[in-house]
């Protein structure tokens, strides 16, 4: 079956650290993957997304690169902000019907 | 172009009353996905339904859930008798077709007491 499997948190970091947010699949097919991004009291927002093997999607300086041979899409920033304060969600989907989320990552960025 | 609308974003019931969510997808779409957050869980996919139709529900629970969404007016999934383990964030999402991305509403926040 399809699953994500994402880094647990909560994660906590000084304004302008590298984050890293590991996210490993497992699909029966050839999946979509997908990050997307919940701010306190909102729905989630499409951050990225990368639909074939190699794709590398980005946005706002976040960047994810699907990696067929390691099953895994991890996002990556180089310089994070105190407003990407978030929880980040990894998802997939095959052929579009549902999406299969991870358990969320809380990021905490401090001035 | 208005984004997915969801209402209400705040839902208080008693155990044992009925709850009611709309949602309104984005303009020009025509696939609905309901799915459920638990507090500090990640989205647990429901249902998904085209304009009349269910196309999978395999993530409803068999008893007291219900969801439709007709030709004309918005998506409604349906908690019948709820219990305090309904309390959740229940978000709506909807698609161009069925293997676009899905674009997400605000959320519906069930408390029931």
């Amino acid at each position: 079956g399809n699953s994500v499997t994402q880094m647990e948190g909560p994660v906590t970091l000084s304004e302008e650290a590298f984050l890293t947010i590991n996210c490993t699949y497992t699909a029966t097919g050839y999946p979509s993957l997908f990050w997307y991004v919940q701010y306190p009291g909102e729905g989630l927002q499409l951050l990225l997304k990368a639909t074939k093997a190699d794709d590398k999607g980005s946005n706002k300086g976040f960047e994810a690169t699907y990696r067929k041979e390691t099953t895994s899409f991890h996002l990556e920033k180089g310089s994070v902000q105190v407003s990407d304060s978030a929880v980040y969600f990894c998802a997939l989907s095959e052929e579009g019907n549902q999406f299969y989320f991870g358990t969320g990552t809380s990021l905490t960025v401090i001035p | 172009n208005a984004g997915v609308m969801q209402n209400p974003r705040h839902l208080v019931r008693r155990r044992g009353q009925e709850a009611r969510l709309r949602c309104s997808p984005m303009k020009g779409h025509s696939h609905v996905y309901w799915y459920r957050q638990l507090p500090e869980e990640g989205l647990k996919f429901m249902v998904y339904l085209q304009k009349e139709n269910i196309i999978d529900e395999s993530g409803m629970p068999k008893e007291r859930f219900s969801a439709e969404f007709p030709k004309e007016g918005p998506s409604i999934l349906r908690i019948q008798q709820v219990v305090r383990g309904d309390s959740a964030a229940y978000f709506c999402a909807s698609s161009l077709t069925g293997m676009e991305t899905q674009y997400f509403g605000p959320g519906t926040r069930l408390l029931v007491l």
